[in-house]
């Protein structure tokens, strides 16, 4: 079953513009990740944030979590070409509290 | 350094043959370890998962079968291929519950049933 769900599900943006995504989920929560994924590559973490935080910074990454509304957020500052990819969020799901992906949002920065 | 390793890389396989992918990981000892399918353009399906040796959980019934031989070996095969086996093959391991913390990748193997 799907938990996370990404918004929107492409972005088109110019090199040095902000990229927000955003991620939307349907249970409580102990905590939600944030994956990037190159083409034809495999997924790597990005950030973790805590159900009990509401942001958490890492370079020109930035993440809100608002467990009111079920939802967490994304932005990218100062976006680059190497930023390129498909970005995902993960939340705990499913019948053994594995983590759950959703279908991710893919970004396109244009240099 | 904790790598993950999967081979092949790329597959071709004609419908109704077998499949063995091959998963390993470095430098770390008694990791959970997961298969995930993605399909084109979709997000991950969790397919199996492994807290130890010999120990396999599935997420949904398919035509795939996974198998922990070694701490650090994870397996996944099918006996007969079917086209919508096709997809990309990503291994993962995680230190603890997955519920908790981080999971890291390997590389994936790309697999084309025609």
């Amino acid at each position: 079953s799907q938990q996370g769900e990404e918004d929107p599900q492409a972005l088109s943006i110019q090199e040095g513009e902000n990229a927000t995504m955003n991620c939307s989920y349907k249970t409580s929560i102990n905590n939600l990740q944030w994956y990037r994924q190159n083409s034809g590559r495999g997924l790597v973490h990005l950030i973790l944030i805590r159900s009990n935080e509401r942001e958490k910074h890492s370079g020109r990454l930035r993440v809100t979590l608002d467990t009111s509304k079920k939802s967490s957020s994304l932005l990218i500052t100062a976006s680059r070409a190497a930023d390129t990819a498909s970005y995902f969020c993960a939340t705990v799901g499913g019948s053994q509290g594995n983590l759950i992906f959703g279908k991710g949002t893919k970004l396109s920065v244009k240099p | 350094s904790q790598t993950i390793h999967q081979w092949p890389a790329t597959l071709v396989q004609p419908v109704g043959s077998p499949l063995s992918l091959e998963c390993t990981v470095e430098g770390t000892s008694n990791p959970n370890l997961y298969w995930y399918r993605q399909a084109a353009g979709r997000g991950l399906q969790l397919l199996f998962y492994s807290v130890g040796i010999g120990q396999i959980s599935s997420e949904v019934p398919q035509n795939l079968s996974a198998s922990r031989p070694q701490d650090r070996q994870f397996i996944l095969s099918s006996k007969k291929l079917l086209l919508s086996d096709s997809g990309f093959y990503l291994c993962a391991r995680s230190v603890g519950l997955a519920a908790i913390n981080e999971q890291f990748f390997g590389p994936g193997t790309r697999l084309t049933v025609l």
